[in-house]
Formats: structure tokens, sequence, C-alpha cells
């Protein structure tokens, strides 16, 4: 079974400072990684998946993300947040023949202020 | 790419009351259907999946149900409510040459009171 950790259940940012959300995995099979987001009362959108390649990941909306292997982490930048990046942001695994179905972390609350 | 509708998007029902949470998707076929639920203050937790019609996979014990009448419908259903189903309950989709990509619905919220 997969597990997801999501070191931080909320983080603090001033607008345009950069953000890191850390996330750990646990599994004993191949994973696919994705971050989510959740602006308030929607449904999550995608930021960005890792399935195979390059290890840095580009997404949306300017954010990135690294996969490290041997620290079986996937942690999700953005060098200078706005305020439209408040919002809940989730870190979810699923095994690579299981598509759709999604192992999720406790989700990070992102609150930018000015 | 796919659309995927949910409804009701905001629901209050009584304990022991009945539910039906309806999911239609557009611009795909043969998809594969997922239920989610997050509880308030926690992550997301599959509930069901469905790689066809008739076709059910429940992934965690409970007091729910779900049906999949047509190819892109999809149902999550209960016939006594518990306090502990209140939540944000949302619906995805996945097919394979859509990039590899699963998209969520818009959700329902659930409050059982």
């Amino acid at each position: 079974a997969q597990s997801v950790t999501q070191l931080d259940s909320q983080v603090p940012v001033f607008e345009e400072a950069p953000v890191e959300l850390r996330c750990n995995y646990s599994s004993s099979v191949s994973v696919y990684l994705f971050w989510y987001v959740q602006y308030p009362n929607q449904g999550l959108q995608l930021l960005l998946k890792y399935l195979s390649g390059s290890t840095l990941v580009k997404g949306i909306n300017g954010f990135e993300a690294e996969f490290n292997k041997s620290q079986t982490s996937f942690h999700l930048r953005k060098p200078s947040v706005h305020i439209s990046d408040t919002a809940e942001y989730f870190c979810a695994v699923s095994k690579t023949d299981s598509w759709g179905k999604l192992q999720f972390g406790a989700g990070t609350q992102v609150v930018v202020t000015p | 790419s796919q659309t995927i509708h949910q409804w009701p998007a905001t629901l209050v029902q009584p304990v022991g009351s009945p539910l039906s949470l309806e999911c239609t998707v557009e611009g795909t076929s043969n998809p594969n259907l997922y239920w989610y639920r997050q509880a308030a203050g926690r992550g997301l937790q599959l509930l069901f999946y469905s790689i066809g019609i008739d076709q059910i996979s429940s992934e965690v014990p409970q007091n729910l149900s779900a049906s999949r009448p047509q190819d892109r419908q999809f149902i999550l259903s209960s016939k006594k409510l518990l306090l502990s189903d209140s939540g944000f309950y949302l619906c995805a989709c996945y097919r394979r040459d859509s990039g590899n990509t699963i998209y969520f619905g818009e959700g329902s919220w659930l409050t059982v009171v």
C-alpha cells in the first residue's frame, strides 16, 4: 500500500516570496506522483504530474516539483507567489497500474498575505 | 477535454434520510469513474471506482453505495445517512488517451444534520 505525508498543514507566505510545500511518500511499487490545488469551495485542479523521465516537472501557474526517488519526495515549489495562490494543495500518488486510484496527503493550506 | 458535472452542488439532509449524488461526464466515452470524499480538515479518500457500466468496486466499507447505469453516469447513494457521511464528494474521470490525467468535478457538499 502507498501512503503520502504532507509535512506542513499550513504555510503562511508573503506575496512575491518563494514557497515550498513538502511531500513524502512510501510505496513498495513504482508510482506516479501528482500535485493538485483546491480553491475555496471548488473541485481539484491538476498542477503537475510526474510519470517518468525528467525528475523536474513544470506545471501550471509557475509551479514546479522535483521527484527524488532516493528520498521518496516530491516537493512543490514556486519562486514568487501571488495572492491568488491562496488555496489548499494536495500531493497524491497512484500505482502505475492503477490509474485514477489516488492516495492523497492531508493537504497543505497556503495563505498568501500582502 | 472532459467536462464533469456534479449535482446537487450543496445538500443538507437529516440523519436517516436517503442520498443520491449524480455525476455525468461529457466529451469522452468508456472512462474510468471515481467517487472521492473529503471530510472536514482531511485529505481525500477514494470510495468507489468503476471501469464500466454496472462494474463497481468499493475501496472502503461504508454506509454508501455506487451505481453506473450508463457509460457516462455515476451515482452515489445511501439508504440512511449518518452524521459521519458529511463531507465534500468529488467525482473524477480518467482515460488513458487523455494524457494520463485524472479530472475532477466541482464537488458536492453534503451536510448531515
